[in-house]
């Protein structure tokens, strides 16, 4: 069964910075794209950043780019959301997903529970 | 950045009722156009992948169609766990975009 387990989240100060993660399990983690999504309260999903099988093609959405990175380590099965300089408006629940596939044409097929992000003073 | 409009943004049906929900991108996406539903408190869950594909273990009452820039999610006979918000999604390019959402309310 395909796990995503997420942690890392919580409250932080605007400007602050914070780590989120993703533990994959249940799958050949190295084989597949992963994507970060993120859905404030009460609204829609917005797509954050994506990053291939191999690391080779990392995307970002123009609201995050520069102060966001996206990074995985195939050899934990891990996926990681690094981010600073942190906004109000980056509060939101932040979802890990894995792809259908290596990056081509992404479908989001396995979603991890989510995680908190908070950013106020 | 491909532009994501979905109609209607919300939407009262009945058990049994048939539903479409319509997704028109600003520009061609050939087929490669996923729909998701997210019901309260949960996450997303891919129900069909470029275009018309049934994800597995979704229920054969859900159909996707369309093609260009053009989409549209059919349920066929609404059952109370489909009750949720749907949002489409374009693959064509990596730069993903989103929906703005349709919620799917009892009426």
């Amino acid at each position: 069964e395909v796990q995503l387990v997420q942690s890392g989240g919580g409250l932080v100060q605007p400007g602050e910075s914070l780590r989120l993660s993703c533990a994959a399990s249940g799958f050949t983690f190295e084989d597949y794209a992963m994507h970060w999504v993120r859905q404030a309260p009460g609204k829609g999903l917005e797509w954050v950043s994506s990053l291939t099988w191999n690391s080779g093609i990392m995307e970002y959405a123009d609201s995050v780019k520069g102060r966001f990175t996206i990074s995985r380590d195939n050899a934990k099965n891990s996926l990681y959301l690094q981010m600073k300089s942190l906004r109000t408006e980056d509060t939101a629940f932040y979802y890990c997903a894995k792809d259908i596939a290596g990056g081509s044409y992404p479908a989001l097929v396995n979603w991890g529970q989510g995680v908190l992000v908070t950013v106020s003073s | 950045d491909i532009q994501m409009t979905q109609s209607p943004s919300s939407l009262s049906a009945s058990v049994g009722d048939r539903v479409t929900i319509t997704c028109r991108t600003s520009q061609t996406v050939t087929r490669y156009l996923n729909w998701y539903q997210q019901r309260p408190g949960e996450g997303p869950k891919l129900l069909i992948y470029a275009a018309y594909n049934l994800h597995s273990g979704v229920p054969p009452r859900f159909t996707g169609s369309g093609s260009g820039t053009d989409f549209t999610l059919t349920i066929s006979s609404l059952q109370p766990e489909d009750f949720a918000t749907y949002y489409c999604q374009q693959s064509y390019s990596t730069l993903i975009s989103f929906g703005q959402g349709t919620r799917l309310d009892i009426k």
